[in-house]
């Protein structure tokens, strides 16, 4: 069945460096999501790419999707403590209406 | 994107018993899914919530474990039937956006003693 990778599990960061996620599928995605879930919180959706080779940016936060659409990052410039969460990305195969949730990214951030 | 409420926000349940979670949307959703989180790991998809059918469970997970119910287009609640330890968890109901995305509720604790 389809799985969707994600690396790397934790990632610890002096504040004001940069982090990346990556997210992997074993099969073509239609689309993926990113989301945030704070400590103790609920995963809040930050953005959805859907075409080959897109790339998206919020603020600090830049979104990639791969050209074979099978792969996605998530890079944030300059950390803040307000990063501080899990990052999860979900993809969507082509076959079917299923979304599924990469293992999440823990990022945790010193002052 | 929807305001969702859940209910209760935790519980702490003896094992064999069921414990039955609300999820209330403030707009009429067409898709609504239930997941389980457990402390520190990802998100399982337990099932999607259909108005006026039945409920879609993905592998793993049953009807007489997971009976769901979706009376209208803004409502939905998860029984988790005859408890055990193995059933803590965070409980999580999500409607889908307009495209891909989906808006999660604050979820529901649950402790299985």
């Amino acid at each position: 069945g389809q799985q969707v990778m994600q690396i790397p599990q934790y990632q610890h960061v002096q504040e004001g460096e940069d982090f990346t996620t990556y997210c992997n599928s074993s099969t073509t995605l239609s689309n993926i999501q990113w989301y945030k879930q704070r400590p103790g919180g609920h995963p809040v959706f930050l953005i959805q790419l859907v075409k080959s080779g897109e790339v998206k940016k919020q603020k600090r936060l830049t979104f990639q999707f791969g050209e074979a659409k099978k792969n996605s990052s998530l890079h944030i410039t300059a950390t803040q403590t307000t990063d501080v969460g899990t990052y999860f990305c979900a993809g969507e195969d082509t076959g079917g209406f299923k979304t599924i949730f990469g293992a999440g990214t823990r990022l945790f951030v010193k002052a | 994107s929807a305001v969702i409420s859940q209910k209760p926000s935790r519980d702490i349940c003896q094992r064999g018993t069921s414990l039955t979670i609300q999820c209330q949307v403030d707009s009429q959703v067409t898709m609504m899914f239930w997941y389980r989180q457990q402390p520190g790991q990802s998100l399982t998809l337990i099932a999607t919530a259909n108005q006026g059918s039945e409920a879609t469970y993905e592998s793993g997970f049953v009807i007489d474990k997971f009976p769901i119910s979706r009376p209208n287009l803004t409502f939905s609640t998860l029984t988790v039937s005859n408890m055990s330890p193995e059933d803590s968890s965070i409980y999580l109901c999500s409607v889908g956006g307009s495209r891909y995305e989906q808006y999660f509720g604050p979820g529901t604790r649950l402790t299985v003693t």
